[in-house]
């Protein structure tokens, strides 16, 4: 089976863009996961989605923003970036919560 | 809000020392529990979950972690380190009833010196 992934892997904006980060996960899996990593403040939980529905949410500004597809692919948006936005996003997946989370590569976001 | 605490950030040992990395976590009720691990480049991986039953729970590549409730801990453990082991360690737990989301410790970064 094939794992998780997550597109791009790697991305340079500047203060003031937006960006899409895309996750595919698990064949099978429904429910995605989203985190943040940075040195500072480890692995925090963003949201996460099931069937296409927000089912949790971290504690994160509504700058952050996902959504899940039919096929249960999601995206994370975050607008208005800001130079703490730098860090590598994770994609989980999971059968369903509180099943175990397969995660992906990540993407290393850089903001300038 | 669940929390959890893992207080070794930083562990330095030489192989075939003995490892014990501790998680505490702060929720009275249900809990599954899990240690996932990051090697140097690679994606974060499971190395065993605690959800019911036996306390000692066995995963791979020879590490085990032992739940006790009255503790509220989660300690990972391993006989004998090798210098493959050289990764970051991360407690993580799931609580209560429901579809909650996992929190994560704030990792303990293992340096195994040959």
């Amino acid at each position: 089976k094939a794992g998780v992934t997550q597109t791009p892997r790697y991305l340079i904006k500047t203060r003031g863009q937006q960006v899409t980060l895309s996750c595919s996960p698990i064949s099978g899996h429904r429910s995605v996961s989203w985190y943040q990593q940075t040195p500072g403040q480890g692995l925090q939980f963003l949201f996460e989605y099931f069937s296409e529905t927000q089912r949790n949410k971290g504690n994160f500004p509504g700058r952050f923003s996902g959504r899940q597809f039919s096929n249960s692919r999601s995206e994370m948006n975050v607008s208005t970036l800001e130079l703490g936005d730098s860090a590598l996003y994770l994609c989980a997946s999971s059968l369903d919560t509180p099943e175990t989370q397969y995660f992906g590569p990540g993407t290393r976001l850089l903001v300038l | 809000a669940q929390s959890v605490s893992q207080h070794n950030h930083h562990v330095i040992l030489s192989e075939a020392a003995s490892l014990e990395l501790g998680c505490n976590y702060s929720y009275g009720g249900t809990v599954n529990l899990f240690w996932y691990v990051q090697y140097p480049g690679q994606h974060l991986q499971l190395l065993l979950k605690y959800f019911s039953g036996d306390p000692l729970v066995k995963g791979i590549k020879g590490f085990e972690a032992e739940f006790i409730k009255s503790k509220f801990s989660f300690n990972l453990r391993k006989p004998s380190v090798q210098w493959s082991d050289t990764a970051e360690y991360f407690c993580a737990v799931n609580a209560g009833t429901g579809r909650r989301a996992l929190t994560f410790g704030s990792g303990t970064r293992l340096q195994v010196q040959p």
